[in-house]
Parts: structure tokens; sequence; C-alpha cells
């Protein structure tokens, strides 16, 4: 089975820009959550898909946003970047019947700089 | 609210020696516990997991046991390679709302020397 894929890999953009993620979970999971990871604060929750609905989200301002589509894939929207969004973004996906699996696999992550 | 500390690295350890990385956690009710670990450039891969009270997780030599009277999911590797040094991760999952979600600790970065 593939894993979680991310794309871009890398993007560089400059401040108030806006900003698409792309993952694609395993096939056959449907519920997929995106975590920001920076030096100074680690990492953090940013929200959670499941059968294209928000089910929970972390303490991030309204600027991240995301959605997910039929086929599980999602994606995330950051709009009017600022420098402190430079990190890296990493989904993962999970299976069970209603998402439920505890178990969260990762993607490689899409690594952004902004300047 | 959920909460994992671990112990602080750096960590420099020689080939072939023991390594331990302590993980406490706190939560409400009983959260699943993981450990993931990240090689440089790469995403977070699943090293091993225990779902409850005194389920030993093991993987690729790597051990950790789910203490809930300490709190405690310490990860152990009774002789480490280089090939392990990496950052780890202890996480652990419960439920906030309808879904589940992941809290982590900070990260122990762990280099081997040969």
């Amino acid at each position: 089975k593939a894993g979680v894929t991310q794309t871009p890999r890398y993007l560089i953009k400059t401040r108030g820009q806006q900003v698409t993620l792309s993952c694609s979970p395993i096939s056959g999971h449907r519920s997929v959550s995106w975590y920001q990871q920076t030096p100074g604060q680690g990492l953090q929750f940013l929200f959670e898909y499941f059968s294209e609905t928000q089910r929970n989200k972390g303490n991030f301002p309204g600027r991240f946003s995301g959605r997910q589509f039929s086929n599980s894939r999602s994606e995330m929207n950051v709009s009017t970047l600022e420098l402190g969004d430079s990190a890296l973004y990493l989904c993962a996906s999970s299976g069970g019947t209603s998402g439920s699996s505890e178990t969260q696999y990762f993607g490689p992550g899409t690594r952004l700089l902004v300047l | 609210g959920n909460s994992v500390t671990q112990m602080e690295g750096p960590v420099t350890l020689s080939e072939e020696a023991f390594l331990t990385i302590n993980c406490t956690y706190t939560a409400t009710g009983y959260p699943s516990l993981f450990w993931y670990v990240q090689y440089p450039g790469e995403g977070l891969q699943l090293l091993l997991k225990a779902t409850k009270a005194d389920d030993k997780g093991s993987n690729k030599g790597f051990e950790a046991t789910y203490r809930k009277e300490t709190t405690s999911f310490h990860l152990e590797k009774g002789s480490v390679q280089v090939s392990d040094s990496a950052v780890y991760f202890c996480a652990l999952s419960q439920y906030s709302g309808s879904a589940r979600q992941l809290t982590f600790g900070s990260g122990t970065q762990l280099t081997v020397l040969p």
C-alpha cells in the first residue's frame, strides 16, 4: 500500500501571499489530520477531517483553513502569510470505521518558507 | 488539558550503548501512547504503540511499556546503532470531541557515534 503523500515538498512564498498544500491519505483511510512543526513550538495540531467534515480544530487563527474531498484527499490553505508561518506541515491519515483508529500515519511533509 | 513531557536532549551515545528516553504524560481517562521517529528531512514514522495499561510496544529492538501508575511510557533499546540517530517523539492519542487527536512531546534528538 502506498503511504501518505504530500505535495509540494518544498515551497517558498513571500509575506502576504497565500498557499495551498495537498495531502493524499493511505488508500482506504478516511480521516486526515494536519500538523505544523516548528523549532520553537514543536508539533501542533491544526485540524482533522473525516468524510469531508472538519471534526476538530486546533488553536490557530482563521488564516489557516482546510477541506477534504470525496476521495479523502485533503488540502490546507494559509492566507496572508506571515514570517512565522514558516514550518514543516505534516499530514497524517488514519483508518477504521468513523476514522476511529488511534494510529496516525504521517506523510513526508511540506516545508514552507515565508520570506 | 493533555500534555506529554519528554527528556530534554540532545542525547549522544556510542554504538552498542543502552538507550533510555523518558516520557511522562498527563491526560484524563485512558489514552493510547506512541513513539514516533523522525529522520532528517523526513516526516514522522510510527515506531511503536501501546493502547492500554501494562501493554508493551516493541519494534526494531525498541521497547516501551505503558505504566498507568507512573503515567510513563519510557523508550528503551539495549544496543543502539548509528542508524538510530534521529529525533524521537512521544505522543498520546485521545478523543477531543468526536475525533482522536495526537498530543506530542517536544522531541529528543539522539546521536549515535561509531
